[in-house]
């Protein structure tokens, strides 16, 4: 069965930092490309950033660029979003998904919190 | 970039009623297009893929069209377990954008 376990989300002030992880499991990881995907209270889904199966192609929303890293390791079977620079309209649910160009998301986990308050 | 809108925002109908839901994006992204459905507190979960293939698991009165700009997903006979947000995405290229979604409401 596939699962996907975000974690890492919490209370940040803004200009913070925080490092969100997503465990893979069921499924060969290390084949697949991995997005971000985040919901801001009461709306909407934003694609936030995605990785290629073996990291060489990595894009961001311009949203989050310059910002936000996305990474991954392929040995532990896991995605990480690194976030710096924390602002207000950050605050979100933020969802890792399996899934990238020419390829839907098929799988998403249950999403870890975040929240930039001072 | 390109943008998808859909339409209706919210749509109020019965059980049983047939529905439909349009996507459109402003350049032509081929056959690319997923639809999502998500539920209070839920992720979102795939129901479509490109634009008119049924996700393994979903019942069969879901239906999608389309290709090119313009898609539709068909409910054919609404159920009270459908009460839901549904958004559509395109998947053509590396940014992923996303509908702003539609709020489906039992009447």
């Amino acid at each position: 069965e596939v699962q996907l376990v975000e974690s890492g989300g919490g209370l940040v002030k803004p200009g913070g930092s925080l490092r969100l992880s997503c465990a893979a499991s069921g499924f060969i990881f290390g084949t697949y490309s991995m997005n971000w995907v985040r919901q801001a209270p009461g709306k909407g889904l934003e694609w936030v950033s995605s990785i290629s199966s073996n990291s060489h192609y990595i894009y961001y929303a311009n949203s989050v660029k310059g910002r936000f890293t996305i990474s991954r390791d392929n040995a532990e079977n896991s995605l990480f979003l690194q976030i710096n620079g924390l602002r207000a309209e950050d605050t979100a649910l933020y969802y890792c998904a399996r899934g990238g160009t020419f390829y839907p998301n098929d799988y998403w986990g249950q999403g870890t919190l975040v929240t930039v308050s001072s | 970039d390109i943008q998808m809108t859909q339409s209706p925002s919210t749509l109020s109908a019965s059980v049983g009623d047939r529905v439909t839901i349009t996507c459109r994006a402003s350049q032509s992204i081929s056959s690319w297009l997923a639809w999502y459905q998500q539920k209070p507190g839920k992720a979102p979960k795939l129901l479509i893929y490109k634009a008119s293939n049924l996700q393994k698991g979903v019942p069969s009165r879901f239906s999608g069209s389309g290709s090119g700009t313009e898609f539709t997903l068909t409910i054919s006979s609404l159920q009270s377990d459908d009460i839901a947000t549904y958004y559509c995405q395109k998947y053509n290229t590396y940014s992923q954008t996303f509908g702003q979604g539609t709020k489906l409401e039992i009447k």
